[in-house]
Parts: C-alpha cells; structure tokens; sequence
C-alpha cells in the first residue's frame, strides 16, 4: 500500500516570488511519482511525472520536481509564479510495474498567488 | 488527440435513486480509472478496467460498480445514492498497463437531493 503527505494545505505566494510544495510518500514497492493541477470545476492536469532516470523532472508551465528516494519525497517547485497559477496541486503516486494503474493522492495543496 | 471525454458534466439526483455516468478514454488508450473526489476524503480511487476485465478495486460499497466495452470507453454506475455520493467523480486513462501517463477528464459533478 502506498500513502501520500502533502505537508501544506495553503500556500499564499506573491506574483514573481517563487513557491516549493512539499509531497512525501510512502511505499515498499518501487512507484511512479506524479503532480497535478487542478483549476477550479475542472479535471486534473499533468504537471509533471518521475517514472525513472533523472531526479530532475521538468514539466509544463515552468514547474519542475526532484524525486529525493532516500527522503521519500518528491517537491514541486516554480521559481516565479504567476497569477494564473492559483490553484489545486495534488501530489500521487502509483506502484511501478505490474502494480495496475491506480493512483493514491495526497489531500492536495491551494496555491493562492497574490498581486 | 482528443482528451479523456466524461458525459454528462452535471447531474442531480435524489436520494435512493441510480445513476450511470461514462468515460471515453483517449484514444488507443486501454486503461480506465475512476476517482471520486468530495471535499472531505479528498481523490479516493474506485476501481480500474483494463481490456474489459476490473483489475483493482477501491474500498467503496457494493453500490459503486463499473464495466469497460470492447472499445474501452466505461461506465460507472451508483445505485441507491446517498447524500454522502454527492462529488465530482473523475475518470483517468492510460496507454500501458501499468500506470505511466494518467490523464484524467473534465469530470462529472453529482449533486444528490
């Protein structure tokens, strides 16, 4: 079984500031990493995923994560944001393999850019 | 591509009653997931059809149940709803099996009266 913890559920940035969300995980199999963004009454949108390789995962948007085993934790980070970046970030994690696609989420983090 | 598509987008029901919503996933994806999600337990994750056969299952009650047709588009259905089934319910799809490119439609907003 895996768990997600996303340590902040609000975080007030200003615009041009930069903002870190923090994601830890657990699990005893190897997993697949994943953020989303979720504006309000739409789905998810994929940031970015860390599947294997390179700790640095670039995605969309400017957003980029660094996948740290040893600390079990996977942040998301943007070194200037914008006011179209408030939002709903969810951090998950599938089992990686043959484990199925099923993702456990972490309770999700507000991102409120102010002017 | 188009994008994982759910119909409808908005639904009201009342209590005791059913309802069916679908998923069509993106194309030459096999895989379908469903999440629901409520403001109180967050996305908690249903269940997951790959090539017509359900290959995992969340901790929801009988009530929830789901099928995947022969072109992977699914459905899910909720019988005797509650009030507690009021969410927006989301499907995911992905090319592999084993869960690389989850990509989730616009979802489906259940409102039980």
């Amino acid at each position: 079984a895996q768990s997600v913890t996303q340590l902040d559920s609000q975080v007030p940035v200003f615009e041009e500031a930069p903002v870190e969300l923090r994601c830890n995980y657990s699990s005893s199999v190897s997993v697949y990493l994943f953020w989303y963004v979720q504006y309000p009454n739409q789905g998810l949108q994929l940031l970015l995923k860390y599947l294997s390789g390179s700790t640095l995962v670039k995605g969309i948007n400017g957003f980029e994560a660094e996948f740290n085993k040893s600390q079990t934790s996977f942040h998301l980070r943007k070194p200037s944001v914008h006011i179209s970046d408030t939002a709903e970030y969810f951090c998950a994690v599938s089992g990686a393999g043959a484990a199925g696609n099923k993702l456990t989420f972490g309770g999700g983090t507000r991102v409120l850019v102010k002017p | 591509k188009a994008g994982v598509t759910q119909t409808p987008r908005y639904l009201i029901k009342t209590r005791g009653q059913q309802v069916t919503l679908s998923c069509s996933p993106i194309s030459g994806h096999r895989s379908v997931s469903w999440y629901q999600q409520t403001p109180g337990q967050g996305l908690q994750f249903l269940f997951e059809y790959f090539s017509e056969t359900q290959r995992n299952k969340g901790n929801f009650p009988g009530r929830f149940s789901g099928r995947q047709f022969s072109n992977s588009r699914s459905e899910m259905n909720v019988s005797t709803l509650e009030l507690g089934d009021s969410a927006l319910y989301l499907c995911a799809s992905t090319e592999y099996p084993t869960g690389q490119d989850p990509f989730f439609g616009p979802g489906t907003r259940l409102t039980v009266l």
